[in-house]
């Protein structure tokens, strides 16, 4: 089993649709990453996480330390949302363990 | 401030070729990580570098190594290339409580 489990593996909505994909891992973690990978290769680190919420613009970003799970949601999203979410734990010894990642098509 | 830099961004090698790439982190960044990603395995972390010493080290054969220097850009080698070494290699620089900057990536294929 991996330490680190998203889901869904992929995921269309329709444009302005409301969008939460889950992370679960199985570790003491110092910190949770959320990244998004666009067609190319290109990956943005979006948020940091090690409690509690975090907003920046139309995502948010939850993390509840106790039942080791993580969730991304995406409001009214757009076509230009489309990427690949990627779901990255930061445990013992510092190095970074990444989930199989959730592909996200928004349609117009 | 720039972002981390790496090159080259394009590599075609040859089985049993060595290859070096390089990674020039955000300045004032002192750690350096490096991560491979198939399509078959995802990403997956290969070592990380802090003021010039491996800090860490991923489950890979010894063929892939990798050093800092003085100025924190960092590089990784792969000796004795094989088919399966083809793949984007990304480097993150990060320090402290930052969040990781990713480079773009340099995309190797080994024919």
């Amino acid at each position: 089993k991996n330490e680190v489990e998203q889901s869904p593996q992929n995921l269309t909505a329709q444009e302005g649709e409301f969008i939460t994909i889950n992370c679960s891992y199985s570790v003491g973690i110092s910190a949770l990453h959320w990244l998004q990978q666009h067609p190319g290769g290109g990956i943005v680190s979006l948020f940091m996480l090690s409690s509690g919420k975090k907003k920046h613009g139309r995502l948010i970003a939850t993390i509840n330390i106790q039942e080791k799970h993580s969730s991304l949601h995406i409001t009214a999203s757009h076509p230009r949302d489309s990427a690949v979410y990627i779901c990255t734990i930061k445990a013992a010894g510092n190095k970074l363990t990444f989930g199989g990642g959730t592909r996200v098509l928004v349609k117009p | 401030k720039a972002g981390v830099t790496q090159t080259p961004r394009y590599l075609i090698k040859t089985r049993g070729q060595q290859v070096t790439l390089s990674c020039s982190p955000i300045s004032g960044h002192r750690s350096v990580s490096w991560y491979q990603q198939t399509p078959g395995q995802g990403l997956q972390f290969l070592f990380e570098y802090f003021s010039e010493t491996q800090r860490n080290k991923g489950n890979f054969p010894g063929r892939f190594s990798g050093r800092q220097f003085s100025n924190s850009r960092s590089e990784m080698n792969v000796s004795t290339l094989e088919l399966g070494d083809s793949a984007l290699y990304l480097c993150a620089s990060h320090q402290g409580g930052d969040g990781y900057t990713f480079g773009s990536g340099t995309r190797l294929t080994v024919v």
